[in-house]
């Protein structure tokens, strides 16, 4: 089945305590991308990548990082978490080639930061 | 400043009637237009799509429109069903911003049975 995971689906934790969210699709997309959902905000994009070892920031890159070491993973990595940074992160990935192709998202990860 | 604004937050339209969800954009170099379906507890759903070429995308119940020179889509959904109790997110592109869309807030919409 095609799909991109995602997890933890939930997490609370401490500020200051560093957490990783992993993401993996099935799908060989080149493109994956992870936003942050908030009330009246809709989903802002955090980063993007569009290929192995290619990544860039969207608008809303401050205190997150991510990586792209293999096609099929892209982790949100948190250094230092702060209370701002509670949301509804979800990971998307799609295809490159061919033009406009739409986003298949992950279930979402709910992260709260105390 | 949002770029893709959906200003109604939450509809309620009866069982068999047409439910219409208006986006608005302020990006005029947006060439494609997508609407994303959301369920609790679930990611987003691709559903409908329009390319600013066209002015109208139809797919079974639901129908896209887009006025460009108004800045405006909207998406109709005929006739509305209790399943289609959602979440409905806009999102707009650039052409040359390879995949990356910028979402509106979303509007929820209550189908009443």
């Amino acid at each position: 089945e095609a799909q991109v995971t995602q997890n933890p689906r939930y997490l609370i934790t401490v500020t200051g305590k560093k957490l990783t969210v992993t993401c993996s699709q099935n799908m060989n997309h080149e493109y994956m991308s992870w936003y942050r959902q908030d009330p009246g905000l809709g989903l802002r994009q955090i980063y993007y990548s569009m290929n192995v070892e290619v990544t860039d920031k969207g608008d809303v890159p401050e205190g997150y990082k991510v990586s792209r070491k293999e096609k099929r993973n892209f982790p949100l990595i948190l250094e230092s978490p702060s209370p701002n940074q509670t949301s509804l992160y979800f990971c998307a990935s799609s295809r490159m080639a061919g033009g406009h192709n739409e986003q298949f998202f992950g279930p979402g990860t709910r992260l709260t930061v105390l | 400043d949002q770029q893709v604004k959906q200003n109604s937050p939450s509809l309620s339209v009866q069982e068999g009637r047409i439910s219409i969800l208006n986006c608005d954009y302020t990006n005029s170099m947006f060439d494609y237009f997508l609407w994303y379906k959301k369920y609790p507890a679930e990611g987003p759903t691709f559903l409908i799509s329009i390319s600013s070429i066209k002015d109208k995308n139809e797919d079974g119940r639901f129908t896209v429109f887009l006025n460009k020179s108004a800045k405006h889509l909207s998406l109709h959904i005929v006739p509305s069903q209790p399943g289609d109790s959602a979440v409905y997110f806009c999102a707009a592109k650039e052409d040359n911003y390879g995949q990356n869309f910028v979402f509106g807030p979303g509007t929820r919409l209550s189908v009443l049975p």
